[in-house]
């Protein structure tokens, strides 16, 4: 079965603090991972991490895909009040989307 | 740019009653979703177009229709309303992009939430 997992669940952490969210998966001939933000209404997108290896960077935020180990990693230094939301992990398979359950970032002043 | 625009924004039905949960999109985009997301937890696929005329069932089809008419529009339609069904619901769309032989990433409606009681 496919799965797409995050982790940690939730995490808490003061202005400043660098934040690391893991998504791992178990889906096969997948062609794209992509990273988005919720705050509360629409996901709204990142990232797009379609080889191994090679980091995608914007701004705080940096996101790196490892298709060996099968996971990977969405960065975010110097975390601001801002950057609270529920941080989504897909993989995007020929015409179809699988969604990881999200990992809830609060930052707190 | 529109986008993906869903309406209504928030609804409240009673057990058994009927409602359609609008989608339009203005990016000529093939494919079509619907998702459903209960507190806490991810995006669930109900329903999913890949052309006008085509539908096909997701992870949660029980308790709803579809309907591509147009490539335009892919309204949801919930026939008779239960508790279970209130959630956020979401439309999105995508294209197939010959760069990686896969879509481009989702495009999200703003959302619907519809609470039956």
């Amino acid at each position: 079965e496919d799965k797409v997992v995050q982790s940690p669940l939730s995490l808490v952490v003061h202005e400043g603090d660098t934040v690391t969210l893991n998504c791992s998966y178990e889906v096969t001939n997948f062609r794209s991972l992509l990273w988005y933000k919720q705050e509360k209404k629409a996901p709204t997108f990142l990232f797009m991490l379609t080889s191994s290896g090679i980091e995608k960077k914007s701004g705080r935020l940096s996101s790196i895909l490892d298709k060996k180990e099968l996971f990977s990693i969405l960065n975010i230094t110097a975390t601001q009040t801002g950057d609270s939301a529920v941080y989504l992990c897909a993989l995007s398979r020929g015409n179809q989307f699988y969604f990881g359950t999200g990992t809830s970032l609060t930052v707190i002043p | 740019n529109a986008g993906v625009t869903q309406t209504p924004k928030f609804r409240i039905l009673k057990i058994g009653q009927s409602m359609t949960l609008q989608c339009t999109q203005d990016m000529n985009h093939n494919y079509m979703y619907w998702y459903r997301q209960d507190p806490g937890m991810g995006l669930k696929l109900i329903y999913y177009s890949v052309g006008a005329g085509i539908t096909d069932k997701g992870e949660v089809p029980n308790g709803y229709n579809v309907s591509r008419s147009t490539t335009e529009d892919f309204p949801l339609r919930l026939e008779l309303a239960a508790p279970s069904q209130t959630s956020v619901y979401f439309c999105a769309s995508s294209y197939p992009t010959r760069q990686t032989g896969s879509n481009t990433e989702a495009f999200f409606g703003q959302g619907t939430r519809l609470t039956v009681v």
